[in-house]
């Protein structure tokens, strides 16, 4: 069965905090991993891609992959206003089928 | 910045009735999905398309959907006699070398609504 598991909050944080969200799967054929962000009736929109174990930085984000637990994470830095939105990772086993989590509702408050 | 498009924003329509969604992925893109969100609910996939023809698809998409890529730039998912619970947003996606090389980009998405 090819399943993510997210929790999907919320989640609310001051301005300015550290904000950590995570995903679990349990086919270890899942190999390539994404996290989008939503906003409300909107289409996601690409954060970060990877496809190995260890951590990806891009500005305030950094993606961190564990494929031994089958763990992904999320970490922003930093965190502001306008980060709030959904969160969704998603997870491909090949080019065709990306499975998504039920999406972490961020709010950040000033 | 390139984008995926898709046409229109907001469809109603009547049960049993066909409906066209239209999408305009990223030029030079080789690989094109439809995705849909039941409001509140996660987004499920339903079809990939590669080299013009399908190249997997989710139980959701059985015989009443249907995809097509009619000339180079646009791509088309069709349902033919829609019900109630097909009410959703739809998501087109496109990704230059599939996932397991890139990653893939979002439209905004068609709101359908099914009355």
């Amino acid at each position: 069965q090819k399943e993510v598991e997210q929790d999907p909050g919320p989640l609310s944080v001051p301005e300015g905090a550290i904000v950590s969200l995570n995903c679990t799967y349990s086919n270890s054929a899942f190999q390539y991993f994404m996290w989008y962000r939503q906003y409300s009736r909107k289409g996601p929109e690409l954060l970060m891609y990877t496809y190995s174990s260890g951590n990806k930085e891009d500005g305030r984000f950094t993606a961190q992959v564990d494929k031994s637990s089958k763990y992904i994470s999320l970490f922003i830095r930093d965190s502001q206003p306008s980060d709030s939105a959904t969160y969704l990772c998603a997870i491909a086993y090949n080019n065709n089928d990306m499975r998504f989590g039920a999406g972490t509702r961020l709010t950040v408050k000033p | 910045e390139p984008e995926v498009t898709q046409t229109p924003s907001h469809q109603v329509t009547q049960m049993g009735q066909e409906v066209i969604l239209r999408c305009v992925p990223i030029s030079n893109h080789l690989y094109f999905y439809w995705y849909r969100q039941i409001l509140g609910q996660k987004v499920e996939f339903l079809v990939s398309f590669y080299n013009n023809e399908i190249s997997e698809k989710s139980e959701i998409f059985d015989d009443q959907f249907s995809v097509e890529r009619p000339d180079g730039s646009n791509f088309t998912l069709k349902i033919r006699s829609t019900k109630l619970e097909d009410s959703a947003m739809y998501f087109c996606a496109s990704s230059p070398q599939g996932l397991g090389a890139t990653e893939a980009f979002f439209g905004q998405g068609t709101r359908l609504t099914v009355v």
